[in-house]
């Protein structure tokens, strides 16, 4: 079975712009919670997804949003890029067949820098 | 408020010595999840152990243990007799009755040979 699976691996924007991550969870699973990774702040959650509608949030502003497809592949977007949101962003994927969201299976993650 | 402290920024042992990474967490839930993480320098989180609230037990898992203690609030993590492969940052998280993981801080673990 595939695990999760992130693009692109690694990005390059300057202030202003705005980018998409993408991520498609393990097959059979339908949360996608996002988490993001700095040296200053650690690893915080961003949001998740949940057959297509956000079902929690983190404490993040709103140039930071996502989506579900009905795939269960969601992404996530942040528009008018700060020095700041230079990170990691994490994908994490839960509820396969027993339905569990106890259990979080990582991806790669999506290496963000922000010039 | 629901918090997970590693007071241990960076440990540094010398390969075959025993290390415990200190995990304390603080939640006003009565059932709860505590993980455990490891993460290489390639930066993909690898699970390494789920526990719930009503589960006590120590776990050993090869080189690898867990002590959870209530009592304590802490879930502490020991590798015997580590190898430089075991180099990382460890993170330590709680689950909360959103299912946010609440993480801690990390702590390097730096395994020389």
């Amino acid at each position: 079975k595939a695990g999760v699976t992130q693009t692109p691996r690694y990005l390059i924007k300057t202030r202003g712009q705005q980018v998409t991550l993408s991520c498609s969870p393990i097959s059979g699973h339908r949360s996608v919670s996002w988490y993001q990774q700095t040296p200053g702040q650690g690893l915080q959650f961003l949001f998740e997804y949940f057959s297509e509608t956000q079902r929690n949030k983190g404490n993040f502003p709103g140039r930071f949003s996502g989506r579900q497809f009905s795939n269960s592949r969601s992404e996530m977007n942040v528009s008018t890029l700060e020095l700041g949101d230079s990170a990691l962003y994490l994908c994490a994927s839960s509820g396969g067949g027993t339905g569990r969201r106890d259990e979080q299976f990582f991806g790669p993650g999506t290496r963000l820098t922000v010039l | 408020a629901q918090k997970v402290t590693q007071a241990q920024t960076e440990i540094s042992v010398v390969e075959k010595e025993d290390v415990t990474l200190d995990c304390v967490y603080e939640t006003r839930d009565t059932t709860y999840y505590l993980f455990w993480y490891k993460q290489p320098p390639s930066g993909e989180l690898v699970f390494l152990i789920r526990r719930n609230s009503f589960d006590e037990q120590n776990e050993i898992s090869g080189r690898y243990s867990w002590n959870f203690q209530k009592s304590t609030s802490s879930f502490n993590f020991t590798i015997t007799a580590s190898q430089v492969v075991d180099s990382a940052v460890y993170f330590c998280a709680l689950l909360d009755s959103n299912y946010q993981l609440i993480w801690g801080a990390g702590t390097k673990l730096i395994i020389k040979p």
